[in-house]
């Protein structure tokens, strides 16, 4: 089993939907977790990074996350074309490595 | 603002030959790691350097070998190329000595190995 798996898709939307991909996991160890954006043929760019359980926003992205469950989400509002992309989920805990899971692609129709 | 620059961008090989990956950070981060992406196995660990002058093995360190150069500069080495080593190569660097700074990547190289 992967210590982290994710839905690898693709998922395909209308412009304007909400989005919600998810990730789940293994290790109850694990405190930090990241969504990484990648765009075809570009290196993964740092999108949101939260430390233990809850929310966080930034702009029309939500991250949650939920360690009861071992449950990653990120949640995109009024998505638009331009967030077509690959999204990865990546966590760790402290002093160790990152795991990333095999990423989600993304298409927003306009 | 450059960040983490990789070269060269596209490489095909032969099996047997030795290449070098270049990669270098003008962020002044003490961390730097070499990555593959392969189709449906997300990103994995190849070697990671903690700081100047150190190094240390990842997921799937057999293959390859490192040279931490100098503060900027992190390069991965192929010694004998094998066709399973056919992958996108990204490297990242991170501020911190540890594992819980978010990691800055480059655009990767693409190696092809027949």
């Amino acid at each position: 089993q992967k210590e982290v798996e994710q839905d690898p898709g693709p998922l395909s939307v209308p412009e304007g939907a909400i989005v919600s991909l998810n990730c789940t996991y293994s290790n109850s160890a694990f405190q930090y977790f990241m969504w990484y954006r990648q765009y075809s043929r570009k290196g993964p760019e740092l999108l949101m990074y939260t430390y233990s359980s809850g929310n966080k926003e930034d702009g029309r992205f939500t991250a949650q996350v939920d360690k009861s469950s071992k449950y990653i989400s990120l949640f995109i509002r009024d998505s638009q074309p331009s967030d077509s992309a690959t999204y990865l989920c990546a966590t760790m805990e402290y002093g160790n490595k990152l795991v990333f899971g095999a990423g989600t692609i993304l298409r927003v129709k306009s | 603002n450059a960040g983490v620059t990789q070269t060269p961008k596209f490489q095909v090989l032969k099996t047997g030959q030795s290449m070098t990956l270049q990669c270098a950070q003008d962020m002044n981060h003490n961390s730097m790691y070499w990555y593959r992406q392969d189709p449906g196995m997300g990103l994995r660990l190849i070697y990671y350097s903690a700081s100047e002058g150190t190094t240390d093995k990842g997921e799937v360190p057999n293959g390859y070998n490192v040279s931490r150069l100098n503060k900027r500069e992190f390069s991965l080495r192929l010694e004998s190329a094998a066709p399973s080593q056919t992958s996108v190569y990204f490297c990242a660097s991170s501020e911190g000595q540890g594992h819980a700074q978010p990691q800055h990547f480059g655009d990767g190289t693409r190696l092809s190995i027949l």
